[in-house]
């Protein structure tokens, strides 16, 4: 089954501090990869998207992800935090046919809190 | 360009009620997905629209629930009979589907509190 995990429930790091969080899916066929960020009470912001070629993407808000076909992952990495990266952070995939992603399925969730 | 609009964005009501949450998407955008999100979860599929046709429907959407989009516009979840269990953020997404993979742009969702 389509699946995605999210191995941390909850990350601290300080300001300033590298950061990576962990994400690894289960899909049989070729993924479609996304990483999203939710504020407090707000909707979900994408931050960036794996469709095919380079397997290093750039997002936005200086954050990059590497998909990683023979791990099952697509880690995502920042390598300065700002107190206001401070947010919970949803790996997903996209499940559907024929190419298109018909709709996404989530990990649970990495809370970040950033230390000043 | 305005984003993906819920309204209301709060609503609280009693159990055995009716509630009805609607959404607009992205001007451009054919495809409208409906998700459910409880807390320390992830969001987790309802159902989407392409264009007005309903495409798929998630095993969590009991005959309790039903969606429209009856011009390929905005979309409407309403939910009969509230449960204390329906309590959920409800989170509305559009892209624009031309073949290959889309990308789902999500709106403020809409926090449903039954009492």
């Amino acid at each position: 089954a389509q699946s995605v995990t999210q191995p941390d429930i909850h990350i601290t790091v300080s300001e300033g501090a590298s950061l990576e969080l962990r994400c690894n899916y289960s899909y049989g066929a070729t993924p479609y990869l996304f990483w999203y960020v939710q504020s407090p009470g707000q909707g979900l912001q994408l931050l960036l998207k794996y469709f095919s070629g380079d397997t290093l993407v750039q997002g936005i808000k200086g954050f990059e992800a590497e998909f990683k076909r023979s791990q099952s992952s697509f880690n995502l990495r920042k390598p300065s935090v700002h107190w206001s990266d401070a947010a919970e952070y949803f790996c997903a995939v996209g499940a559907g046919y024929g190419g298109a992603t018909n709709k996404l399925i989530f990990g649970t969730g990495t809370l970040l809190a950033v230390q000043p | 360009d305005t984003g993906v609009s819920q309204d209301p964005r709060h609503k609280i009501t009693k159990r055995g009620q009716n509630v009805t949450f609607r959404c607009d998407p992205i001007s451009e955008h054919n495809r409208l997905y409906w998700y459910r999100q409880t807390l320390g979860q992830g969001p987790e599929f309802l159902t989407y629209f392409q264009n007005e046709a309903q495409l798929e429907k998630s095993r969590l959407l009991s005959d309790r629930f039903s969606a429209e989009r009856p011009k390929g516009s905005f979309s409407t979840l309403e939910i009969q009979r509230t449960e204390q269990g329906d309590s959920a953020m409800y989170l509305c997404a559009s892209s624009l589907a031309t073949g290959g993979p889309d990308t789902q742009y999500f709106g403020p969702g809409t926090r449903l509190t039954v009492l």
